[in-house]
């Protein structure tokens, strides 16, 4: 059964600064993986899908790598602004035909 | 233009009511999920269906029961209520199902008194 973890559950930083959030599995055997970002009170984003042919993807400040061999994701979010608090969500199939299993969030606060 | 819109956004009921969250996708997705995100915000699927037809269901208890009209409607149904109901249900959906990307609706948060 594939379980997700995210660390650190919350995290604090200053504006500006370029930050890195972490996702790990206990089974490496990952399909795709999909970063979200929750605002409190609100749904979802989508913010980056990594296919399992990827190893990477970016998106203006953020850029997300898979390694599957470790099982791990990370995402990246440079020159970080107090838009970008929030809870951000990992989360990954297994396989194509098994459901998307979420981990629990990091809840980022930058600090102006 | 919201692409996938939940109602209602909160509802408040008594224990042992019965109560419908409806969900709507204009994406044209063929694909739509119910999850449930409870008090330690840990998210968790509970169904999903393809083109009306039920995929997941994961060991939900059978208060609950998913109905979908068409494919870009997916409603949920819970009967008699209980007090481990309370959660935010979250709707979403995705172009084919499988592991493709998902969108999802605003949620709505459900308290049973």
């Amino acid at each position: 059964k594939q379980e997700v973890t995210q660390i650190p559950a919350a995290l604090s930083v200053p504006e500006g600064e370029n930050l890195v959030l972490n996702c790990s599995f206990t089974d490496s055997a990952i399909y795709n993986l999909q970063w979200f970002r929750q605002d409190p009170g609100k749904g979802l984003t989508s913010l980056l899908l990594i296919q399992s042919s990827q190893r990477e993807q970016t998106s203006g400040r953020l850029n997300a790598s898979l390694d599957k061999s470790s099982g791990r994701s990370t995402l990246y979010i440079a020159a970080s602004q107090p838009g970008d608090s929030a809870t951000y969500l990992c989360a990954a199939w297994r396989s194509g035909n098994t459901p998307l299993v979420f981990g629990k969030g990091t809840r980022l606060s930058v600090i102006a | 233009d919201t692409a996938v819109s939940q109602t209602p956004k909160y509802l408040v009921t008594q224990m042992g009511n019965d109560k419908s969250i409806k969900c709507e996708q204009n994406l044209g997705h063929d694909t739509m999920y119910w999850y449930k995100q409870d008090s330690k915000k840990f998210l968790k699927i509970m169904f999903s269906y393809n083109n009306k037809e039920l995929i997941i269901n994961e060991t939900v208890p059978n208060r609950f029961s998913p109905k979908s009209p068409d494919k870009a409607h997916l409603n949920l149904h819970i009967n008699s209520l209980e007090l481990g109901d309370s959660a935010v249900y979250f709707c979403a959906s995705s172009q084919e199902g499988g592991a493709e990307e998902q969108y999802f609706g605003p949620g709505t948060r459900l308290t049973v008194t």
